[in-house]
């Protein structure tokens, strides 16, 4: 069984940067499958962020690509967010997720604030 | 790339059954048969319900149905039981390897 486990700061202040990492279990993340980041805020619902494939293709979403680096170490099994310049607005759950042409296994998710 | 459209809630009695509506763009849901739902409870991970519109996950009780016509998919759930009270959400593959999401669809079982 696949399992996946986000860890990183908690607590932000703005214009820091978000560094997000994502241990995976039970599969080996340079086989196969996309794996994802997704974010989840009470006032913009889910919102995909990334993927990374066969740890060297990447995918971001438009409209935070300027933010956003994501990246993999099949070395140790886990990939990483990191978001830039971070405001109150990327307070959110970040979540890590396997994904194919949609995400099937979750992590737990872990939630971000970011205030002054 | 926006959002894909669901209803803010929905509700039905035990029993009965709840279709939830996901509508997107010829771009996303009309163009590709990848829309999954997922069931979110407070405090927790989504949980996949329905992949590749109408395939359910080993687990999934045969209630949770899916299905898609034009720029719309929908979330059946027959049998509406009080477990089933949770928030749902569908995803889209949207072409370019990205992922939309709908805003999610709060079910409420009376």
């Amino acid at each position: 069984q696949v399992q996946l486990q986000e860890s990183g700061p908690g607590l932000l202040r703005p214009s820091e940067t978000l560094s997000l990492i994502c241990d995976v279990s039970g599969y080996s993340i340079g086989t196969a499958y996309q794996w994802s980041w997704i974010r989840q805020s009470p006032g913009r619902g889910l919102e995909w962020i990334g993927s990374v494939y066969r740890n060297t293709l990447i995918y971001y979403n438009p409209s935070l690509k300027s933010r956003v680096t994501i990246s993999a170490d099949a070395s140790k099994n886990q990939f990483s967010l990191n978001l830039r310049y971070v405001t109150a607005a990327d307070t959110a759950v970040y979540f890590c997720a396997r994904t194919e042409w949609n995400p099937d296994f979750w992590g737990q998710g872990i939630l971000v604030t970011v205030t002054s | 790339q926006s959002a894909l459209t669901q209803p803010p809630s929905a509700s039905g009695s035990p029993g009965q059954s709840v279709t939830i509506s996901c509508t997107g763009t010829s771009s996303d849901v009309g163009l590709y048969n990848f829309v999954s739902w997922y069931q979110q409870y407070p405090g927790k991970a989504p949980k996949l319900m329905i992949y590749d519109v109408t395939k359910r996950p080993s687990g999934v009780p045969d209630r949770f149905s899916g299905s898609k016509s034009g720029n719309t998919a929908s979330l059946i759930v027959s049998g509406l039981q009080a477990e089933d009270e949770a928030d749902y959400y569908c995803s889209s593959f949207a072409g370019g390897n990205t992922i939309v999401f709908g805003g999610g669809t709060k079910l409420t079982v009376l």
